[in-house]
């Protein structure tokens, strides 16, 4: 069974500090995917980034990097010079081998970010 | 862009009430979903539909079906509403069934209470 664990259910920030989400996950696959979403005070859910479990490159967009690492089975998500905007709920998600599942979603419990000015 | 539509932002229903959530895609849209959502919990996943009359279990189906005639249109249905599935509901849909890495497009979600 899959599963992804959030630690941190709320993290509080003052505007313009840095801040890293934590994600860690267990799967007994070998293929599998990751994902990041955001979900802001309006509801609807964003997503924010994929990545296939035989890509370990880290990626940079723009403030946000994310750090994919198979050897802790972690996929973390640092946030640069946070804004108010940034302000959300993340979620950590994993899907596991197509062929076993039809590529079904796993969430973590989320992390509540708040940025204060 | 897709756009995932879910027909009520907030519900108030009764306990033992049948209930009816939908949720419509404009997308051609293969696989649809029905996620809960509590704090602490995250998104914990109802049922879902590969194709149209085509439906799995997800982790938690008891007290809830579904149904998908159209496949633009995927239904959840609470047959007696309880006050544990107070929660807000969240509806997704994604382009092509077995293809784990295509991302998920959500809607606003359904914030029902059961009293």
């Amino acid at each position: 069974a899959q599963k992804v664990t959030q630690a941190q259910t709320e993290i509080s920030v003052v505007e313009k500090e840095d801040v890293t989400l934590d994600c860690v996950y267990e799967t007994r696959d070998t293929t599998y995917y990751l994902f990041w979403y955001k979900q802001p005070p309006s509801g609807e859910l964003v997503f924010l980034i994929r990545r296939n479990s035989f890509d370990e490159q880290n990626e940079i967009s723009g403030r946000y990097s994310w750090n994919f690492q198979k050897s802790t089975s972690s996929f973390n998500f640092t946030i640069t010079a946070s804004q108010v905007v940034d302000s959300a709920v993340y979620f950590c998600a994993l899907s596991e081998d197509p062929g076993t599942s039809y590529g079904k979603l796993t969430f973590g419990q989320g992390t509540i970010l708040t940025v204060h000015p | 862009d897709v756009k995932v539509t879910q027909s009520s932002r907030y519900l108030v229903k009764r306990t033992g009430e049948k209930v009816f959530l939908e949720c419509v895609q404009d997308m051609d849209h293969e696989n649809m979903f029905w996620y809960r959502q509590d704090p602490g919990l995250g998104l914990r996943l109802i049922y879902f539909s590969y194709d149209v009359k085509m439906k799995e279990k997800g982790d938690i189906p008891e007290g809830y079906s579904v149904s998908r005639e159209k496949k633009e249109r995927f239904s959840l249905i609470l047959e007696s509403a309880s006050t544990n599935q107070t929660s807000m509901y969240l509806c997704a849909s994604r382009r092509l069934r077995g293809v784990p890495n295509e991302k998920l497009f959500f809607g606003s979600g359904t914030q029902l209470s059961v009293l």
